[in-house]
């Protein structure tokens, strides 16, 4: 079965230093996406980043990027350098096979002054 | 350009009454998807469309829930009989294509509250 797990509910950053969330997941599949969208306090969903199962690179988006092992099955997102405004529910999610995508529990990210 | 809107932002109704929910995606966006968002949860998947057929509904809890895209554009999510649990944010995303690479981009959501 395919699955998302996110095993951190809560993170709390320093302003201006980097932060790691967790990500693992599970399917049988051979060609799939990862993704990490950001949704603030006014709920909208932000995309944020994207990993390709045969992306041999790791994905970078400006202070974002992901630390892709495909051997673990984990996709953790990597903020550098955080800011104020990184302070929101962070989600991992999967597409696979068909055509459903599935996302994990979130991770609420707080970044201190 | 756009991006997905969804219409109403707020929806209060009774437990019962019938809704419909509407999703405009990005223009040339073939593929949309529904989501629905419990308080703390992360969003579940409904129904994907390509074009305008339902590719997939697994999603979909119950026959109450119905969707529909007419000319592969604009989309409506409609609930028969509303019930409390019903109560959620409904997301709409749109992508250019259905593969796993495309990446979704959401619409701001729907807030139902079934009284």
């Amino acid at each position: 079965a395919q699955k998302i797990t996110q095993t951190q509910p809560g993170m709390f950053v320093q302003e201006k230093e980097a932060v790691t969330l967790d990500c693992t997941y599970d399917t049988s599949d051979q060609s799939y996406g990862l993704f990490w969208y950001k949704q603030p306090s006014s709920g909208e969903m932000i995309f944020l980043i994207y990993q390709g199962s045969y992306d041999e690179q790791n994905a970078t988006e400006g202070r974002y990027s992901l630390n892709f092992q495909k051997a673990r099955k984990s996709a953790n997102l990597v903020i550098s350098a955080s800011q104020l405004g990184d302070s929101a529910m962070y989600f991992c999610a999967m597409k696979s096979g068909g055509f459903k995508t599935i996302f994990g529990a979130g991770t609420r990210l707080f970044v201190k002054a | 350009g756009a991006g997905v809107s969804q219409t109403p932002s707020n929806k209060v109704t009774e437990k019962g009454k019938y809704v419909e929910l509407r999703c405009d995606p990005i223009s040339g966006h073939t593929a949309l998807y529904w989501y629905r968002q419990s308080l703390g949860q992360g969003p579940e998947f409904l129904i994907y469309f390509q074009g305008t057929g339902a590719a997939d509904d697994s999603g979909l809890p119950n026959d109450r829930f119905f969707a529909v895209r007419p000319e592969g554009s604009v989309s409506t999510l409609k609930i028969q009989r509303t019930e409390r649990g019903d109560s959620a944010v409904y997301l709409c995303a749109s992508s250019l294509g259905g593969s796993s690479t495309d990446t979704q981009y959401f619409g701001p959501g729907t807030r139902l509250t079934v009284l």
